[in-house]
């Protein structure tokens, strides 16, 4: 079972597009990260939420994190080709520093 | 400098081979990471390195091998791989003690494909 469901697994659109993948969970977290892996790079942090509620935008990105913090949306405004690119959410277990990724999604946005 | 360097980029090897895999930060963090990836998943954890010693070992074959000499090396050496071993093989690195808003830094990864 995962811990991190993200949907959809996959999404192809076309440029001016807009979309929105989700992270849900059962279990309560107490902080949740969006990353975003590009064709044959690392992924690279895009946000951390914290706070139940919480929204943080990131130029046309705009995320949020469920009142019960069990849950996180990515909402893409306008989608561009750069856009395109695995997004994974993430989170940290406990004192480990264990980092345990969602599903992840897979996004291609055509020009 | 605020990269995490990995080499080799890609990596062909034989079932019979032994290879290494490098990772490099100078970031100061004191912990460092080892992922796999298979094409269009998400990474996996496989070892977690704190203060150079051996923290996490995600029940990983024993034909993968890690080794931290010291606090901006990270090492994952490889023997008698199976083609299923296959994959994008991610290091990372982030402080020891993570402030929540606090992210993981990671290499561009080794591409390795095992015949």
């Amino acid at each position: 079972t995962q811990l991190l469901e993200q949907s959809p697994q996959f999404l192809s659109i076309q440029e001016g597009e807009n979309l929105t993948v989700y992270c849900n969970s059962s279990s309560v977290f107490s902080s949740l990260q969006w990353y975003r892996q590009e064709p044959g790079e690392g992924p690279v942090l895009l946000v951390t939420v914290v706070t139940g509620g919480e929204v943080k935008k990131l130029k046309r990105l705009t995320f949020q994190f469920g009142d019960a913090r069990k849950d996180s949306s990515l909402h893409i405004t306008a989608a561009q080709p750069g856009d395109t690119g695995l997004y994974l959410c993430a989170l940290k277990r406990g004192a480990t520093n264990k980092l345990i990724f969602g599903t992840g999604t897979l996004l291609a946005v055509q020009p | 400098d605020t990269e995490v360097t990995q080499t080799p980029k890609h990596l062909v090897m034989g079932m019979t081979n032994k290879k290494s895999l490098k990772c490099e930060q100078h970031m100061g963090h004191r912990a460092m990471y080892w992922y796999k990836q298979k094409a269009k998943k998400p990474p996996e954890l496989m070892f977690v390195y704190s203060y150079e010693k051996l923290s996490i070992n995600e029940s990983v074959p024993s034909r993968f091998s890690p080794e931290c000499p010291n606090s901006s090396l990270l090492n994952l050496h490889l023997h008698a791989l199976q083609p299923e071993d296959s994959a994008l093989y991610l290091c990372a690195s982030s402080h020891l003690f993570v402030g929540e808003g606090a992210g993981y830094t990671f290499g561009s990864g080794t591409r390795l494909t095992v015949v």
